[in-house]
């Protein structure tokens, strides 16, 4: 079974809004992404948890907050965005990410607007 | 540094023909990994394949086929008797096996197929 989940599946806010995404696997993988995605691009690293430490940060503003509660969550808190922030948000998986490179598999996705 | 180019943004096709995508891929790294992924409208991700850097045979699934070519740093895609549910975006991506990169998957920009009845 390879699936992850993401909720809400489509989600606006205002710019004073705090909201959250959420990813989850089942799959036993100890390493979590957050992607961002504007339209007609690829997929934008943001985050990696690796056994729920964050492992890479790339270079992402503060009003994005991840957090990674256990080894089969993952959060993204957000707050005070700015309506170039309106993205689809894919979180990932993957088995590992020390000791060689494994397959991330991609959850459906969160369409962010932020107005 | 690592890049992967798809040169075709946009491939239109009618249904029952056979279309190959096109990716080149840069890296100084000896030991990586090349995938590809298909996205649907909907939005997600989908695993197609994976394949490392010392494994050049080619490999088919089904309709699917892939070329891998080292000489030419190429990773080709071939999807024989296209149908209209191939109709996706198709990312080429590539990723390197050490030097605090793992998990840093390199993307192309992508390759929208349309496959018309």
């Amino acid at each position: 079974d390879t699936e992850v989940t993401q909720t809400p599946k489509h989600l606006v806010m205002g710019m004073t809004n705090k909201k959250s995404l959420k990813c989850e696997q089942h799959m036993g993988h100890r390493a979590m992404y957050w992607y961002k995605q504007k339209a007609k691009k690829p997929p934008e690293l943001m985050f990696v948890y690796s056994y729920e430490k964050l492992s890479i940060n790339e270079s992402v503003p503060s009003r994005f907050s991840p957090e990674c509660p256990n080894s089969s969550l993952l959060n993204l808190h957000l707050h005070a965005l700015q309506p170039e922030d309106s993205a689809l948000y894919l979180c990932a998986s993957s088995q590992d990410q020390h000791g060689g490179t494994d397959t991330q598999y991609f959850g459906p996705g969160t369409r962010l607007t932020v107005l | 540094a690592q890049k992967v180019t798809q040169a075709q943004t946009e491939i239109s096709v009618v249904e029952k023909e056979d279309v190959t995508l096109d990716c080149v891929y840069e890296t100084r790294d000896t030991t990586y990994y090349l995938f590809w992924y298909k996205q649907p409208p909907s939005g997600e991700l989908v695993f197609l394949i994976r394949r490392n850097s010392f494994d050049e045979q080619n490999e088919i699934s089904g309709r699917y086929s892939w070329n891998f070519q080292k000489s030419t740093s190429s990773f080709n895609f071939t999807i024989t008797a296209s149908q209209v549910v191939d109709s996706a975006v198709y990312f080429c991506a590539l990723e390197v096996a050490y030097g605090g990169s793992q998990g840093n998957l390199i993307f192309g920009k992508g390759t929208k197929l349309s496959v018309k009845p």
